[in-house]
């Protein structure tokens, strides 16, 4: 069974303290592994998408990357404004559009 | 250019009432997906649309049910409301084949709380 799992739950850190995310995936083929941000009550923004093993993309002070197993999300020198909830996403090759969420993890970047 | 877009944002319904929410997808877009977010879990697939054709359908009871239309809008649909589908309701616009993209853009969700 197909299977996402982000860690840790819930992320507290300081304004310019840099820390990574994780996403692990059990899946039958990746079709593409996709990071979202989402703040309380709206929906999820798009940052990236990954298609495949050793793909790296950076916007702003967010950088993804990708193996075989397990997607990380990088936030270099966070600000208060990087406060969220960090959902990763995976399309297996059987599906055009069936995303298979994690739970999220939850960041707050304190000043 | 305008994202995609839900109605209502919010709405209270009563146990065993019927609920429409609707969806507009981004200009261009052809592939509309749902999904139901309930509180400190990630999105659930309910339905994916494309060319008005239901391509994908997720691990949901017959009282949903979807539609597209036309001009790529949707309606989900949902019957008999128990207090358990009480969740944001997101939906996504992705242009699939058109851009060979599988980006999905969700909106902003419409908040339903059943009593």
């Amino acid at each position: 069974e197909d299977q996402v799992t982000q860690s840790p739950e819930a992320l507290r850190l300081q304004e310019g303290e840099s820390s990574s995310l994780n996403c692990s995936y059990t899946v039958s083929g990746l079709r593409g592994l996709f990071w979202y941000r989402q703040d309380p009550g709206k929906g999820p923004e798009f940052l990236f998408t990954l298609y495949s093993a050793g793909e790296e993309k950076e916007k702003e002070r967010l950088k993804a990357t990708l193996t075989k197993k397990e997607s990380f999300l990088h936030i270099t020198a966070p600000k208060p404004e990087d406060s969220a909830t960090y959902l990763c996403a995976v399309l297996t090759t059987d599906s055009w559009g069936k995303l298979q969420f994690g739970a999220g993890t939850q960041v707050v970047v304190t000043p | 250019d305008a994202g995609v877009t839900q109605s209502p944002t919010h709405l209270i319904k009563t146990r065993g009432q019927h609920v429409t929410l609707r969806c507009s997808p981004i200009s261009g877009h052809k592939s509309v997906s749902w999904y139901q977010q309930v509180l400190g879990q990630g999105p659930q697939f309910i339905f994916q649309y494309y060319e008005k054709e239901e391509r994908g359908r997720g691990n949901f009871p017959d009282r949903f049910s979807a539609r597209q239309f036309p001009n790529y809008s949707s309606e989900l649909n949902v019957n008999a409301l128990l207090l358990g589908d009480s969740a944001l309701y997101l939906c996504a616009s992705s242009g699939l084949l058109a851009d060979s993209s599988y980006e999905q853009y969700f909106g902003p969700g419409t908040r339903l709380t059943v009593t």
